[in-house]
């Protein structure tokens, strides 16, 4: 069984200083991928990241990037010069895949972290 | 471009009612899923779609039922509402490439239920 643990359960940060939120998963799956998605207060889900487990860099997608740290099986989102407009909810999610790589396409979430940026 | 267009936003419901949930995505993608969000547990897969014609359970299927009736459109109903259900409900849709980058679920705005 895959699980994802988000141990924050808020976090603030002053803007434009940069905040990582936590993120550690358990599989036994050999290839899977792990998600960032932000959650603004108006209730959508809003993909930020991907991550593959065979990917060999990090990936980064603007000011977001996520330290994917395999051994330690941790997928952290970090966040650069934070904005009003950062404040939400950030869910971690983890999809397994077969040994081809494609996907079965389940999302397991995490519980969330709540970021507010301070002015 | 709308993506995944969910109906409706918002609905009450009295025990024991009926409904269905109504999902639409026009992005030519292959899979479709139902979660239900409650606080302070994240979001949970309902049922899910791997291609049309096909349904699958997911993590807390029981209370539900599902219909891919086509490419596009996937509902989901709540025969005998209980008030277990009080939820927000979320439809989303992924492409199959050959590569998890490929699959990227994209989600709804969601569906807010309460039932009394």
């Amino acid at each position: 069984a895959q699980k994802i643990t988000q141990t924050q359960p808020g976090m603030f940060v002053q803007e434009k200083e940069a905040v990582t939120l936590d993120c550690t998963y358990d599989t036994s799956d050999p290839s899977y991928g792990l998600f960032w998605y932000k959650q603004p207060s108006s209730g959508e889900m809003i993909f930020l990241i991907y991550q593959g487990s065979y990917d060999q860099q990090n990936a980064t997608e603007g000011r977001y990037s996520l330290n994917f740290q395999k051994a330690r099986k941790s997928a952290n989102l970090v966040i650069s010069a934070s904005q009003l407009g950062d404040s939400a909810m950030y869910f971690c999610a983890m999809r397994r895949a077969n040994a081809g790589g494609t996907s079965y396409g389940k999302l397991t979430f995490g519980q969330g972290t709540i970021l507010t940026v301070h002015p | 471009n709308a993506g995944v267009t969910q109906t409706p936003k918002f609905q009450v419901l009295k025990t024991g009612q009926s409904m269905t949930l109504q999902c639409a995505q026009d992005m030519n993608h292959n899979s479709m899923y139902w979660y239900r969000q409650d606080p302070g547990m994240g979001l949970r897969l309902i049922y899910y779609s791997a291609s049309e014609g096909t349904t699958d359970k997911g993590e807390v299927p029981n209370g539900y039922n599902v219909s891919r009736l086509n490419k596009r459109e996937f509902s989901l109903r709540l025969e005998s509402a209980a008030p277990s259900q009080t939820s927000v409900y979320f439809c989303a849709s992924s492409g199959a490439g050959p590569t998890l980058a490929k699959n990227i679920q994209y989600f709804g705005a969601g569906t807010r239920l309460s039932v009394l």
